[in-house]
């Protein structure tokens, strides 16, 4: 059993660049979120998924990010004009909707340092 | 809202011997799901254990189980029998379509 994969596993840009992240869930999975992890802290709820439909979005995710589930499986996150505080490490997790216990199962994150 | 409270930001064991950490929660939720999850230096978060609010006993996965004390709004997770690998940071989180986590607690095991 495939478990969620995140790419690329780390990323430097500059400050102002566009930078993009794939994830892909556990395919049996419906339900994809998005995290945000900085240094010290628990991971912060971005945004989540079920199927192609984004159903929620943290105050967290300003008007810079987007995120897209086109075709229900893989989701991209994106970050146009990225700040230096946009350094963190992104985390992608699934799940499956309505199954008793459902839990979410996380990828290896994205590490963003933003130069 | 929900809120996790980790009041321990780190703890030291010795092998072999068992470790209890620390989480208390905040929840408006009726019904609702703690967790707990381990993350190495490696980053990546590794699922342990689930407690439903409603299910009866007190949830074990091997060496790890989960002391729910409803009425205290505790769910610590206690490992027994520590191993050096143990060593890693680990979160304590509640919600059903979210999560929400506390700060973490930094576990390290000495041989």
């Amino acid at each position: 059993d495939t478990g969620v994969s995140q790419d690329p596993r780390h990323k430097i840009t500059k400050r102002g660049q566009n930078v993009t992240f794939r994830c892909d869930p556990i395919s049996e999975h419906n339900r994809l979120y998005w995290y945000r992890q900085t240094l010290g802290q628990g991971p912060e709820f971005l945004t989540y998924f079920q199927n192609e439909a984004q159903l929620e979005k943290s105050r967290l995710l300003s008007d810079r990010f987007s995120a897209e589930r086109p075709k229900g499986s893989f989701s991209t996150l994106e970050i146009q004009r990225t700040e230096q505080g946009d350094s963190a490490m992104y985390l992608c997790a699934s799940s499956s909707a309505g199954v008793t216990k459902e839990t979410q199962y996380f990828g290896p994150g994205t590490r963003l340092l933003v130069l | 809202a929900q809120k996790i409270t980790q009041t321990q930001p780190g703890m030291f064991v010795q092998e072999k011997e068992a470790v209890t950490l620390d989480c208390t929660y905040d929840t408006s939720d009726p019904s609702y799901g703690l967790f707990w999850y381990k993350q190495p230096s490696s980053g990546e978060m590794i699922f342990l254990i689930y407690q439903g609010s409603y299910d009866q006993q007190n949830a074990t996965e091997g060496r790890y189980s989960l002391n729910f004390q409803k009425a205290r709004k505790s769910a610590n997770l206690v490992i027994s029998a520590s191993q050096l690998g143990d060593s890693a940071m680990y979160f304590c989180a509640t919600g059903y379509s979210t999560l929400t986590f506390g700060k973490g607690t930094m576990l390290l095991v000495s041989p």
